[in-house]
C-alpha cells in the first residue's frame, strides 16, 4: 500500500536546466497538489488538479507547469530552473473535501 | 492577506507532561482547520480535523480545540512521549474555496525522557 509516490528523491540541477518530477497515487484520489516547502515558511501551494483533465494554478505557479496525464499521476515540470527554485517538493493527494495525504518530498538544489 | 501563525521556537518538554502548540490566523472565515505531523525527511501526515462549529476534537492523546471569536486552534498532546517528537503543522480551509489549504510553518516538539 504505497499511497503517493514521489520521484526522484533528490536531484541537483544546473541554473536553467530542466527536470520533471513525477507523483502518482494508488487511493483513487480525484483530487491532486504540488507544494513547495523553505524554511520557516509553510507548505506553499504551486497548483492542484480538483480532478483528472483540470488543474489550476495555487499560491506560487511562477516557473512552473503541471500535467494531470490521468487519475494516478500528476507531474511537475521545472522548464528552466532558477536558484529561487531550490525546495523541498510535495505532491499529495485527497478525496474531495477529505485530508490530503503527502509523498516524502523531492528535495531540489539548484545551482 | 491570509497569514497562519505558529510559534517558531521550538517547543521543549518533559516525558510525561501535556504539550500545547497555538496556531494563529488573520483574516479567514475558516470551513475548518486540520493538524499534521511531520518527521525530518518526509511528507506531513494528517492527525486531526476540526470544523468551525465545533469547539473541541479528541483523538487518544491529542485534542484539538478551535475558537473562531480568539481565531485561535490549541494542539494539545497530553502524556507525551519521546516518540511524539516532531514538527506539528496547522492547515486551514477557508470558506467558500475549493480544497485548497494554507499552512502554517510548523513548530517543532521536542520531548524529553
Amino acid at each position: 500500500n504505497a499511497g503517493v509516490t514521489q520521484t526522484p528523491k533528490f536531484q541537483v540541477l544546473k541554473t536553467g536546466q530542466s527536470m520533471t518530477l513525477q507523483c502518482a497515487q494508488d487511493m483513487n484520489h480525484n483530487s491532486m497538489y504540488w507544494y513547495r516547502q523553505d524554511p520557516g515558511m509553510g507548505l506553499r501551494l504551486i497548483y492542484y488538479s480538483a480532478s483528472e483533465g483540470t488543474t489550476d494554478k495555487g499560491e506560487v505557479p511562477n516557473g512552473y507547469n503541471v500535467s494531470r496525464l490521468n487519475k494516478r499521476e500528476f507531474s511537475l515540470r521545472l522548464e528552466s530552473a532558477a536558484p529561487s527554485q531550490t525546495s523541498v517538493y510535495f505532491c499529495a493527494s485527497s478525496s474531495g473535501e477529505q485530508p490530503q495525504h503527502f509523498g516524502d518530498g523531492t528535495r531540489l538544489s539548484i545551482l | 492577506s491570509q497569514k497562519i501563525e505558529q510559534n517558531s521556537e521550538a517547543l521543549n518538554i518533559q516525558e510525561g507532561k501535556t504539550a500545547t502548540l497555538t496556531c494563529n490566523y488573520t483574516n479567514y472565515s475558516p470551513a475548518y482547520l486540520q493538524w499534521y505531523r511531520q518527521d525530518p525527511g518526509r511528507g506531513p501526515v494528517f492527525l486531526l480535523l476540526i470544523r468551525e462549529n465545533e469547539k473541541e476534537k479528541r483523538k487518544e492523546r491529542l485534542k484539538v480545540t478551535f475558537d473562531t471569536t480568539l481565531k485561535q486552534s490549541l494542539f494539545h498532546i497530553t502524556a507525551s512521549q519521546p516518540a511524539d517528537s516532531a514538527t506539528y503543522l496547522c492547515a486551514l480551509r477557508f470558506s467558500g474555496g475549493y480544497n485548497k489549504l494554507i499552512f502554517g510553518a510548523g513548530t517543532r516538539l521536542a520531548v524529553h525522557p
